[in-house]
């Protein structure tokens, strides 16, 4: 069975700073995905990264991107110009590809604080 | 695009009764929702996959008595606690991924909060 692993239960990291949050992940599977989601205090899930496991390039989205690893099976978040309002629960979370029909396997989270 | 709504946002009700939550699409069709439990500072708990036109999946441990779950279209699917009890209180989220989307991005709703009283 699929499992994530998310180490760091929490981190902080002062405002305009650059924070990596770590994740490594077991499968047998060589297709599959791996997200990145935020919940902030809210509790509305929202999905910060996406990335395919057959590109190898890193995925970036704005001031986010990842470092995949696919022989290590590692899969970190890095966020750069850390803003107040990136302090949330991040989960980490894959999936294998079944069109939408194959259920996320999520990490136990990482609290994110940002410190003015 | 992309959205999912879930109503109610939250809902208090008296042990022994049955609460009824939904969970839309709102702008896409998705023949599998998922259901999860949250508990305070833990992860989602995956409960129960429901499929348009079929039953329910429920992981090992889910009361499928308990948590039935009706997905009446490929926008619409319900989860019906019945006969509550306080132990039942939790954060209650959907979530759904476009029909023959091959992405696999869930999308989630804002979740329901139920307390039990």
């Amino acid at each position: 069975a699929q499992t994530v692993t998310q180490s760091q239960p929490e981190m902080s990291v002062q405002e305009a700073e650059t924070v990596t949050l770590s994740c490594t992940y077991d499968t047998s599977e060589s297709d599959y995905y791996l997200f990145w989601y935020k919940q902030p205090p809210s509790r509305q899930m929202i999905l910060v990264i996406r990335q395919e496991a057959y590109k190898q390039q890193n995925a970036t989205e704005n001031r986010f991107s990842v470092n995949f690893q696919k022989a290590a099976k590692s899969f970190s978040l890095k966020i750069s110009d850390s803003q107040l309002g990136d302090a949330a629960m991040y989960f980490c979370a894959y999936s294998r590809p079944q069109g939408g029909s194959e259920k996320l396997v999520f990490g136990k989270g990482t609290k994110l604080t940002v410190n003015p | 695009g992309a959205v999912v709504s879930q109503h109610p946002s939250r809902v208090i009700c008296k042990s022994g009764t049955s609460v009824k939550i939904e969970c839309r699409s709102l702008d896409f069709q998705a023949t599998t929702m998922f259901w999860y439990r949250q508990f305070p500072k833990q992860s989602l708990m995956l409960m129960a996959t429901s499929n348009e036109g079929s039953k329910a999946t429920y992981e090992q441990g889910v009361e499928k008595d308990k948590f039935l779950i009706n997905h009446a279209s490929l926008t619409l699917s319900t989860l019906t606690v019945t006969s509550a009890h306080p132990e039942d209180s939790s954060f209650y989220i959907c979530s759904a991924s476009p029909e023959f989307y091959w992405g696999e991005t869930q999308y989630f709703g804002p979740g329901t909060r139920l307390l039990v009283l």
